[in-house]
């Protein structure tokens, strides 16, 4: 079955900090891969996506890269603000399962000030 | 807005009521899906409707829990006599497919429920 492992939070980064979350998959076939990222008091939203072997996603200065051969698909930004603090979900879908996504547990990220 | 809405925001009962909540999604959007996410933990998929048809759902939906998408447009979730360990987030999203697939997921902002 698909699986999602990431990083356990809380991720403590003061601004201006450099950001990686880890990601590693477990799925069948070929998903799609994922980074949703919910704000306090906000629904989930996508952050960024990949859907297929060496794409990178990015949005907002962050960026993830599919990693078939590790597979990985670790978050990262160069500069973190403190409006980036966020519980981040790392996901995957396949489309022949519906599309229904498959959620990481979650990372809290605090970004100081 | 027309985002993905869900009423009621939050829901306080006690063990052994009923429940109901009710979803509305993005209006064009055929496929329905409802998740459950308990604090600290990523969302869990529960089932998820494309048009008025449920096409799947998770050994996690218990048989007191039952969805329904009557005319294919909102979606309502009934828990029957809920137990304490049904506290949780329920979340609704909605999503194009059948060649309009994108894997892209539009989430509400999620009904919680308080079982006492």
């Amino acid at each position: 079955g698909n699986s999602v492992t990431q990083m356990e939070g809380p991720v403590t980064l003061s601004e201006e900090a450099f950001l990686t979350i880890n990601c590693t998959y477990t799925a069948t076939g070929y998903p799609s891969l994922f980074w949703y990222v919910q704000y306090p008091g906000e629904g989930l939203q996508l952050l960024l996506k990949a859907t297929k072997a060496d794409d990178k996603g990015s949005n907002k200065g962050f960026e993830a890269t599919y990693r078939k051969e590790t597979t990985s698909f670790h978050l990262e930004k160069g500069s973190v603000q403190v409006s980036d603090s966020a519980v981040y979900f790392c996901a995957l879908s396949n489309y022949n399962a519906g599309n229904m996504l498959t959620f990481g547990g979650g990372t809290r990220l605090m970004v100081k000030p | 807005d027309t985002g993905v809405s869900q009423d009621p925001r939050h829901k306080i009962t006690k063990r052994g009521q009923n429940v109901t909540f009710r979803c509305d999604p993005i209006s064009e959007h055929n496929r329905l899906y409802w998740y459950r996410q308990t604090l600290g933990q990523g969302p869990e998929f529960l089932t998820y409707f494309q048009n008025e048809a449920q096409l799947e759902k998770s050994r996690l939906l218990s048989d007191r829990f039952s969805a329904e998408r009557p005319k294919g447009s909102f979606s309502t979730l009934e828990i029957q006599r809920t137990e304490q360990g049904d506290s949780a987030m329920y979340l609704c999203a909605s999503s194009l497919g059948q060649g309009a697939y994108t894997g892209e997921l539009f989430f509400g902002e999620g009904s919680r429920l308080t079982v006492l």
